[in-house]
């Protein structure tokens, strides 16, 4: 079965700096997406970034940016110039790819990020 | 893109009793899913709901304590039965198609259990 882990719970930053959170994964599939999605006060999910596994192009989104390594397995996400906004939980998240009904999602644990103004 | 709404937003509950969340989504798509978020935890699958077939449950989760509907492919319903303090947790719904490169959630529904 596939894991996510994201060994960072928790992750501080000052306004405008740039920070990384850690993401790896195990899989036996050598294609798949990965995902990052913010969660805030609000509870409601938002993806922030995707990566499908077959592209060696890092995927960038404005302010955020992953560094996907396939072989070691580790997909983590920049975000650069921090906002207040940006503030929130961050899930990690593995879907497998091109197989009938298997669009379910398997998050990583999760790591609180704090913007310090 | 799908946008999805859920009812209720927030509810308190006696142990014991039973609460029907419903989902609502603006298009028809396939597969709904439903995901619990425990206090402080990340998002654990409940089940998968496709229109017209039984709902498929994941290792933990039995259709006797989260029995689902999906009438037609723009809702579904997740009852949680026989409540105990345990199942306070955020239920979330989300959808997503073979087609679509993500899945797109709804705002969730805060559940405490007294």
């Amino acid at each position: 079965a596939q894991t996510v882990t994201q060994s960072q719970p928790e992750m501080s930053v000052q306004e405008a700096e740039t920070v990384t959170l850690s993401c790896t994964y195990d899989t036996s599939e050598s294609d798949y997406y990965l995902f990052w999605y913010k969660q805030p006060p609000s509870r409601q999910m938002i993806l922030v970034i995707r990566q499908e596994a077959y592209k060696q192009q890092n995927a960038t989104e404005n302010r955020f940016s992953v560094n996907f390594q396939k072989a070691a397995k580790s997909f983590s996400l920049k975000i650069s110039d921090s906002q207040l906004g940006d503030a929130a939980m961050y899930f990690c998240a593995y879907r497998a790819w091109g197989i009938q009904g298997a669009q379910k999602l398997v998050f990583g644990q999760g790591t609180r990020l704090t913007i310090n103004p | 893109s799908a946008v999805i709404s859920q009812k209720p937003s927030r509810d308190i509950c006696q142990r014991g009793t039973s609460l029907t969340i419903q989902c609502q989504v603006d298009s028809q798509v396939t597969m709904m899913f439903w995901y619990r978020q425990q206090p402080g935890q990340s998002l654990t699958l409940i089940a998968t709901a496709n229109q017209g077939s039984e709902a498929t449950y994941e290792s933990g989760f039995v259709i006797d304590k989260f029995p689902i509907s999906r009438p037609n492919l723009t809702f579904s319903t997740l009852t949680v039965s026989n409540m105990s303090p345990e199942d306070s947790s955020i239920y979330l719904c989300s959808v997503g198609e073979d087609s679509y490169n993500e899945q797109f959630f709804g705002p969730g529904t805060r559940l405490t259990v007294l």
